[in-house]
């Protein structure tokens, strides 16, 4: 039982190159969310989903995009990266009616 | 709208107690959380606490809730090097069907010799 999943976990870009931030959870869990890390700010909210299909803009969804094709998998992407956007990255998923968020260990993303 | 504020640092001494603040603005909030960042790992919840409680213990730690403050605090007791990590609270604002569980900025724990 792998829980959450990310890859990859480090990631050097230079600006304005793409790139896509996957996350697999093998818990059945209808949300998921991506949250951004950043020293001083906690974490903060970019998008979520509440089910196969759907996403929903966070706190800070600007340069991002997101898609939730299968139940299980929730894919964050930049189009052009930007130095602001260098961070560390988490996923995390929850079952619906319980109470817990259970997080993936993180991706670490510089932008150059 | 939702905030969620804690200090950022704490420095203790080891086998002392630590005690960690938080301040919420949701007065809605339905559970409210504490998990644990260990050095280059994701979180890992620690405890919780339904919004209709004001105390839980388990083995070291103690979580108080006082609603009418809003205000949240942990305390660990006998602390251990194993316990320097960065805290996170963390609320569930009740009328969040999607669960949008909204973190403070951390408190980052340090433990003295």
């Amino acid at each position: 039982n792998a829980g959450v999943t990310q890859t990859p976990k480090f990631r050097v870009l230079k600006t304005g190159q793409s790139m896509t931030l996957l996350c697999a959870q093998d818990m059945n869990h209808e949300y998921m969310y991506w949250y951004r890390q950043d020293p001083g700010m906690g974490l903060r909210l970019i998008h979520y989903s509440v089910g196969e299909g759907t996403t929903a803009k966070g706190e800070v969804p600007d340069g991002y995009n997101v898609s939730r094709l299968k139940k299980q998998n929730f894919l964050l992407g930049l189009e052009s990266a930007a130095p602001s956007q260098t961070s560390v990255y988490f996923c995390a998923s929850l079952y619906r009616g319980a109470n817990v968020l259970t997080f993936g260990a993180g991706s670490r993303l510089t932008v150059l | 709208g939702e905030d969620v504020e804690q200090s950022l640092f704490l420095s203790v001494r080891e086998g002392d107690s630590s005690v960690i603040n938080c301040t919420y603005t949701d007065s809605s909030s339905t559970y409210l959380y504490w998990y644990k960042q260990e050095p280059g790992a994701g979180l890992q919840l620690l405890t919780y606490i339904f919004s209709n409680m004001d105390m839980k213990q388990d083995q070291r730690l103690t979580v108080l809730l006082n609603k009418k403050d809003k205000h949240l605090s942990l305390r660990i007791a006998d602390t251990q090097t194993g316990d320097s990590a960065i805290y996170f609270c963390a609320e569930r604002p009740g009328y969040s069907s999607a669960s949008k569980i909204i973190f403070g900025s951390g408190t980052r724990l340090s433990i003295r010799p």
